[in-house]
């Protein structure tokens, strides 16, 4: 089963604007991770928010997370042609001797010129 | 830095044939996974490998085998392919803590079992 759900599935802008996409879960977690995966490629770890933190920032993305509503988003700032890929949400759960990292279906985003 | 190479990159197998997927990668990593994307579904783990000479269960093993072979290399094998196993599938390692790390992903084998 599925711990993280992207929304929305698909979002579609223009260069420039801003894309925000949000992850929800449904147990406790140690961290919550943001990927990209870019067509035919592997993905690619942007940024890791761990459960006592509740804001980060990379570059033009700035990911929260909301421990109490179980959810997180990523937002893309000045977004460019090039951020056109599937972006997915992991969560690390610890599970007693080992922890596990489940991803949600992704958010498909297309940014057009 | 090639980071983390799969071989091959296509494959097309009959049903019943076997194949190994071959992993490698070069960041001296202690953790390593194999993952299978299909549409709609996201990544599920297959297997992984916390640290060198050990392997364990993910969420869907059956019809898979690995092999840890060193610190390096971890392969998946398909005994008996079934149409059901057609995917891509992922390499990914990191350096420990299978969910407390980044991981860092190959760019996946796209096999079709016909």
């Amino acid at each position: 089963s599925q711990q993280g759900e992207e929304d929305p599935q698909a979002l579609s802008i223009q260069e420039g604007e801003n894309a925000t996409m949000n992850c929800s879960y449904k147990t406790s977690i140690n961290n919550l991770q943001w990927y990209r995966q870019n067509s035919g490629r592997g993905l690619v770890h942007l940024i890791l928010i761990r459960s006592n933190e509740r804001e980060k920032h990379s570059g033009r993305l700035r990911v929260t997370l909301d421990t109490s509503k179980k959810s997180s988003s990523l937002l893309i700032t000045a977004s460019r042609a090039a951020d056109t890929a599937s972006y997915f949400c992991a969560t690390g759960v610890n599970t007693g001797t080992a922890s596990k990292l489940t991803f949600g279906t992704g958010t498909r985003l297309q940014v057009t010129l | 830095n090639a980071g983390v190479t799969q071989t091959p990159k296509f494959q097309v197998l009959k049903t019943g044939q076997s194949m190994t997927l071959q992993c490698a990668q070069d960041m001296n990593h202690n953790s390593m996974y194999w993952y299978r994307q299909d549409p709609g579904m996201g990544l599920r783990l297959i297997y992984y490998s916390a640290s060198e000479g050990t392997t364990d269960k993910g969420e869907v093993p059956n019809g898979y085998n690995v092999s840890r072979l060193n610190k390096r290399e971890f392969s998946l094998r398909l005994e008996s392919a079934a149409p059901s196993q057609t995917s891509v599938y992922f390499c990914a390692s990191s350096q420990g803590g299978l969910g407390n790390q980044p991981q860092h992903f190959g760019d996946g084998t796209r096999l079709s079992i016909l």
